[in-house]
């Protein structure tokens, strides 16, 4: 089976720039999580969804962050207007919920210039 | 707040040997305890998982360990091989409801040949 599928894999842009990260939960997985790993901060829970709803963003950094997920199948993470410090990691992972893991995507390797 | 250490950062062992890697969190109301394999450039795998009813969950050559009261988890990692080497992450979940896990830093494993 395919597991959580991210894009784009790296992405470089300019700061002031618009900048959508993309991801696909494993098909079934009711709970899809975004996460930012830094080397200052490590892994954080930026937000989580239930069944296409947003349920806790309060690791949101800032109103320039923003996510969706309008389907089952599909997710974005958006930055506007991105900024030099926002350079990170972004992780995607889904679960089934209960006391089941979580698993995650290889990530979006994001750099703002 | 619940925080989640690792100690140490880093560890470097000759191949063969078996090794703990250790993992203490502040607040012992958990609903489980999550151990992550991390490559370089990859996403978190998911390793073992232990509710906090139980005291510890194996995987071939992977063993871990849960005393809720001390807050403390140990995986074991028996007869070690230079494919182990990697970033070893430990995450709790605070309740049934919350699906919020809180990562530790990671420590980084090498292991020479």
């Amino acid at each position: 089976d395919a597991g959580v599928i991210q894009s784009p894999r790296h992405e470089v842009t300019e700061m002031g720039q618009e900048v959508t990260l993309r991801c696909k939960p494993i098909s079934g997985h009711d709970y899809l999580f975004w996460y930012r790993q830094t080397m200052m901060r490590g892994l954080e829970l930026l937000i989580y969804f239930n069944n296409n709803v947003p349920i806790d963003d309060s690791g949101m950094p800032e109103d320039r962050f923003s996510a969706k997920m309008p389907n089952a199948s599909f997710s974005t993470l958006k930055i506007q207007p991105s900024e030099p410090r926002d350079s990170a990691v972004y992780f995607c992972a889904s679960s089934s919920g209960g006391g089941q893991p979580q698993h995650f995507g290889d990530g979006t390797r994001l750099s703002i210039l | 707040k619940q925080e989640v250490t690792q100690i140490p950062a880093a560890l470097s062992v000759p191949e063969g040997e078996n090794l703990v890697l250790n993992c203490s969190f502040t607040d012992s109301a958990i609903y489980n305890l999550q151990w992550f394999r991390q490559d370089p450039g990859k996403g978190l795998t998911s390793l073992l998982l232990i509710q906090s009813s139980q005291r510890e969950q194996t995987s071939g050559r992977l063993n871990a360990s849960l005393d809720k009261s001390s807050g403390r988890s140990t995986l074991y990692i028996a007869a070690s091989q230079p494919g182990d080497s990697a970033t070893y992450l430990c995450a709790v979940r605070r309740g049934q409801g919350a699906q919020k896990l809180v990562f530790g830093q990671g420590t980084r494993l090498t292991i020479n040949p």
